[in-house]
């Protein structure tokens, strides 16, 4: 089955830099990609997605780049801002129709 | 995410019991998920259904139970056969609209904390 590892664990970044978070995942079918934030005692809320059929997905200051030949997948934010600390999940699936495996997430934290 | 309500918010178990954690959602999603997070961990999957009165099985369905009789319900038992249920339940639906993120895209309810006294 699906295998996805996700890093780092936690990550820490001054307001305005930019924060990176890479998952990797082990099948090949997977064609679905959501990227996940969960701020404590919440919902996990969906930030971003991208499917097979793209390299690149941007939305403000976030955006999410997919190498299928390699299975990796990384989440991008730019200017962060204090709001932005909380947990952050990647994902994959046959499609979103389909149930997801998630990574353990990374908790951020933007030290203003 | 405003269409998918879980209840209740918080809840507690004693050994033996059985506890039902409900989740209701007026999307008109096909997909329901029970997904399952424990501290430090991802979430897991306990079940999914696809289409009424018909689910399966996901990674760590020992101990839990479902139902799918209406499209717009899917509640999760934890049986007392389930050895070490505290954990935070979250429930999440799909399909069937579209939106910002597509037309195949999962949205979770608030979760349900449960805690085994």
């Amino acid at each position: 089955g699906e295998n996805v590892e996700q890093h780092p664990s936690t990550l820490s970044v001054q307001e305005g830099d930019s924060a990176v978070i890479k998952c990797t995942y082990s099948d090949s079918a997977s064609n679905y990609f959501p990227w996940y934030k969960q701020e404590l005692g919440k919902r996990p809320q969906l930030i971003i997605d991208i499917r097979s059929n793209v390299g690149e997905k941007k939305d403000q200051r976030i955006a999410v780049t997919l190498n299928k030949t390699a299975k990796h997948f990384s989440l991008h934010i730019t200017e962060t801002q204090p709001e932005d600390s909380a947990v952050y999940f990647c994902a994959a699936g046959l499609s979103g129709n389909t149930p997801l495996v998630f990574g353990k997430g990374t908790r951020l934290s933007v030290i203003a | 995410d405003g269409g998918i309500t879980q209840s209740p918010k918080y809840l507690f178990r004693k050994e033996g019991q059985n506890v039902t954690l409900s989740c209701e959602q007026n999307l008109n999603h096909d997909a329901m998920y029970w997904y399952r997070q424990d501290p430090g961990q991802g979430l897991r999957l306990i079940y999914y259904s696809q289409i009424v009165n018909d689910f399966q099985k996901g990674d760590i369905a020992e101990g839990y139970s479902v139902s799918r009789e209406k499209k717009e319900s899917f509640p999760l038992t934890v049986t007392s056969a389930q050895k070490n249920p505290t954990a935070f339940y979250l429930c999440a639906s799909g399909s069937g609209t579209s939106g910002r993120f597509g037309t195949d895209t999962q949205y979770f309810g608030p979760g349900t904390r449960l805690t085994v006294l």
